[in-house]
This record gives C-alpha cells, structure tokens and sequence, in this order.
C-alpha cells in the first residue's frame, strides 16, 4: 500500500539552526508528494509540493527535494525562527488514487 | 485564511449521544475530506466526496456517516459516541479529483464525556 513514514518528534532546536525533518514514502508509480504545517490552533496548511522526480518544492526558506532513487522528500530550512514552531507533516498522493495519505507528524519547537 | 469554515469550533457531549460536524468548502472546490485528528492515532483520513458523491473511504467506523450536499456543504455525522471518538475533527477541501492541495479548516474539538 501507500505510505509515509517520517522521523518521529519532538525536535527542539535554537533560532537560526538548522532543520532537518526525514520523509520517506512507499508508492507504486509516481506519487505527487507535500508538505504541510500545522500551527498551533490551527488547520493544515500547504507548506510545499513536488510532483515529479528531481522537483524541488520551496517555501517560507523550507526546501524538499522529491528523490526517487531514495523515495525520501526531507524537509529542510536553513535558519529557523521561533514562528516556525509547529507540527509537520510529509504526505503523498499516488499516481493511482485521489486519497491524500499523512505521516505521523513531526512537531518542531523553536526556541529564542 | 483557508476558506474552509467548520462549524462548530467545540463541542463536549456524552457518551451515547449523536452529533453533526458541518464543513462549508471553499469557494470552488468540489472535494470535500474529513480527517480525525488524536494524539495517539495521528491524523487519520475518514471519507472523501466530490460533487456530492462518495469518491473514497478511510478508517471511518460504521457508527460514523457523512454526506455532501447539492451546494457543497458536507456534514459528518458521529453517532453512539464513545470516549475514545474524542478527537480533532478537520475538514479539507481540493479543487478536484487529482493531486491538488488541500486546504484545511480549523478543525472542530470533539470531547466526549
């Protein structure tokens, strides 16, 4: 089946470190795969996309690769603030289907 | 803000008793998702419909149901609730049937008691 498995939380880190949250999926074809983030109190928001090998999808300073070879999509963020705080979570859509299918969640605290 | 509007934001109930979640989606999308959110299960997908019609379904117990609406609007409807059903209820919205975003509303609270 399809699935996502992402590096288990909490991860506490110190402003302006460095951010690495693995993903890794299991698909049959080519999945599109995502990132959201999920901020205190609130719904899941889009953070990133990629849809095809090699893609990298970027926002907010957060980057994610979508690399077949590995079938991984690490979510990276070169200096992180306090608002970056928040649960993130990898997710796919398989070339097949229609279902969004989550990771865990990882949640990310930032302190000043 | 997502354009996603769950109603309500909270709400505490007994066990046994039935209640309905309602998602109005956002302005133009046809897909319409329910996921249950809890600490030990993850975030969960229950059902999907698009355009009024059920597209896929997830870990949705039988006591669950939910329905879309001719104009969109989709209720979740939880039924001889039990403690373990209390959760974070979201509904989500994407344009269409393919790998377009979703996006979320706040959530509805669910504690049953």
């Amino acid at each position: 089946g399809n699935s996502v498995t992402q590096m288990e939380g909490p991860v506490t880190l110190s402003e302006e470190a460095f951010l690495t949250i693995n993903c890794t999926y299991t698909a049959t074809g080519y999945p599109s795969l995502f990132w959201y983030v999920q901020y205190p109190g609130e719904g899941l928001q889009l953070l990133l996309k990629a849809t095809k090998a090699d893609d990298k999808g970027s926002n907010k300073g957060f980057e994610a690769t979508y690399r077949k070879e590995t079938t991984s999509f690490h979510l990276e963020k070169g200096s992180v603030q306090v608002s970056d705080s928040a649960v993130y979570f990898c997710a796919l859509i398989p070339s097949n289907d229609y279902k969004l299918s989550f990771g865990a969640g990882t949640t990310v605290t930032v302190r000043a | 803000d997502s354009g996603v509007t769950q109603t309500p934001k909270h709400l505490i109930t007994a066990t046994g008793q039935r209640v309905t979640l309602r998602c109005s989606p956002r302005s133009g999308d046809l897909s319409v998702y329910w996921y249950q959110q809890s600490l030990d299960q993850g975030l969960q997908f229950l059902i999907q419909y698009y355009n009024g019609e059920e597209r896929a379904k997830g870990n949705i117990l039988e006591r669950f149901s939910a329905q879309q609406f001719p104009d969109l609007h989709s209720e979740l409807n939880l039924s001889s609730l039990e403690l373990g059903d209390s959760a974070l209820y979201f509904c989500a919205s994407s344009a269409g049937l393919d790998d377009s975003p979703l996006h979320f509303g706040n959530g509805t609270r669910l504690t049953v008691t």
